[in-house]
């Protein structure tokens, strides 16, 4: 399986946009990147997904690397809820649907 | 507009004491998993399955049973409890295709004495 490779952990301030990175060098072309969060006693929860092209929705944004061997999730303003795990995830049908999560990324938001 | 169904959320068991973790999804999702995470690390993937009466092994099955019997169901079985299966353990499900995101159950918090 192609892995994922994350910062143990980030901090920004209240109001400021994260960059929160992911660099999956391994991925094959019909990976998809997938984002979730997970916030203090929660169970994650989808972010947002992409497969080649840029991505936007109401919660943040995906930016792909022309040669899709890293992406970048974008928190456009950062709020104190936003503090959270987020893990950044390959999803391939050929690899049999075993998707492992890994540590994840901790963002620690400040006022 | 239940989504993903996990049930006990608390569960307290003795050494060598069997039990079984619920999980339903209402959404006629292919695909269910089930994950275990230890305190301050990730998600690890116990098994999962991508269809009625098809079931896989993940990164750390051993000491867990499960079955897919129906579309809507995926239980969890632990045979003989031990100490180093106090987890919480959560459930997910999708579609198959893999541009559909997970939902996630709230999870069970299991202690093993």
């Amino acid at each position: 399986d192609a892995k994922t490779t994350q910062p143990n952990s980030m901090e920004s301030n209240e109001e400021e946009p994260v960059h929160l990175p992911c660099n999956h060098s391994t991925i094959s072309g019909t990976d998809y990147i997938h984002w979730y969060r997970q916030l203090p006693s929660q169970g994650p929860e989808y972010v947002i997904h992409g497969l080649t092209s840029n991505v936007n929705n109401r919660m943040a944004s995906l930016a792909i690397a022309e040669d899709r061997k890293s992406s970048t999730l974008i928190l456009h303003r950062a709020t104190l809820r936003d503090a959270a795990v987020y893990y950044c995830i390959l999803r391939d049908e050929n690899s049999g649907y075993a998707l492992n999560f890994g540590k994840g990324t901790s963002l620690l938001v400040t006022p | 507009n239940a989504g993903v169904t996990q049930t006990p959320k608390f569960q307290v068991l003795k050494t060598g004491q069997s039990m079984t973790l619920q999980c339903a999804q209402d959404m006629n999702h292919e695909y269910m998993s089930w994950y275990r995470q230890d305190p301050g690390m990730g998600l690890r993937l116990i098994h999962y399955s991508v269809g009625a009466g098809i079931t896989d092994q993940g990164e750390v099955p051993n000491g867990y049973n499960v079955s897919r019997s129906t579309t809507e169901d995926f239980p969890l079985r632990l045979l003989s409890a031990a100490p180093s299966q106090t987890s919480v353990y959560f459930c997910a499900s999708s579609r198959g295709q893999n541009n559909s995101p997970l939902h996630f159950g709230n999870g069970t918090r299991l202690t093993v004495t």
